[in-house]
């Protein structure tokens, strides 16, 4: 069964730091590309960014909102996934969620998705 | 960036009607549509990717369509289960920078 667990949420200040992590089992995580989306509150989904398998060199996309700020990153032999956020911004408060993409069957689909984390930026 | 225009916002319906949601693209991205349920306070499912595939494990009354900018997702005859938040995702763009729809939030009549 595949299983995406976030962690690392909590409350920071404006221009702080918080990394987060997805833990993930029950699929080879190394062959696929893995990818952070985030909710604000009440809000609809928004794409932070992405980083792709072993064999396209592990190479990352994000967002223009959080680029410069956000980096992620991967360690395939822990079967980790994680998004460093420096710089925070009130605005970038909200439920974060890594998904699985997939581009084998799929056409780029998110077909699993973590149970989120809440990041909450406040003074 | 492609813009994702969903409509309606918003939808009040009753159990065994007919629903139809559907979504504009900016820019043809072919096929490259998915569209997603959510919950409250659940993450969102997968109900049908690359326009018009059946995600495993999702009933068949869920449809989509479409091709280009213009596509659809269709619920044949609604249930009480279906009631929640619906949002069409573009993943086309290369490299990526994946956009989703502003949600369609159906809502029992």
């Amino acid at each position: 069964e595949v299983q995406l667990v976030e962690s690392g949420g909590g409350l920071v200040q404006p221009g702080g730091s918080l990394r987060l992590s997805c833990a993930a089992s029950g699929f080879t995580f190394s062959d696929h590309y893995m990818d952070w989306v985030r909710q604000a509150p009440g809000k609809g989904l928004e794409w932070v960014g992405h980083i792709r398998n072993k064999a396209n060199s592990h190479t990352t996309e994000y967002a223009a909102s959080v680029k410069g700020r956000f980096t992620i990153s991967r360690d395939d032999s822990k079967n980790s996934l994680n998004l460093q956020m420096n710089s925070l911004k009130t605005e970038d408060t909200g439920v974060y969620y890594c998904a699985r993409k997939d581009f084998y069957d799929r056409s780029g689909a998110f077909d699993y998705w973590g149970q989120g984390t809440l990041v909450t930026v406040s003074s | 960036d492609i813009q994702m225009t969903q409509s309606p916002s918003s939808l009040s319906a009753s159990v065994g009607d007919r629903v139809t949601i559907t979504c504009r693209a900016s820019q043809s991205i072919s096929r490259y549509l998915n569209w997603y349920q959510q919950k409250p306070g659940k993450a969102p499912k997968l109900l049908i990717y690359a326009a018009s595939g059946l995600q495993s494990g999702v009933p068949s009354r869920f449809s989509g369509s479409g091709s280009g900018t213009d596509f659809t997702l269709t619920i044949s005859s609604l249930q009480p289960e279906d009631f929640a938040t619906y949002y069409c995702h573009q993943s086309y763009s290369a490299p990526p920078e994946d956009t989703f729809g502003q949600g369609t939030k159906l809502e029992m009549k």
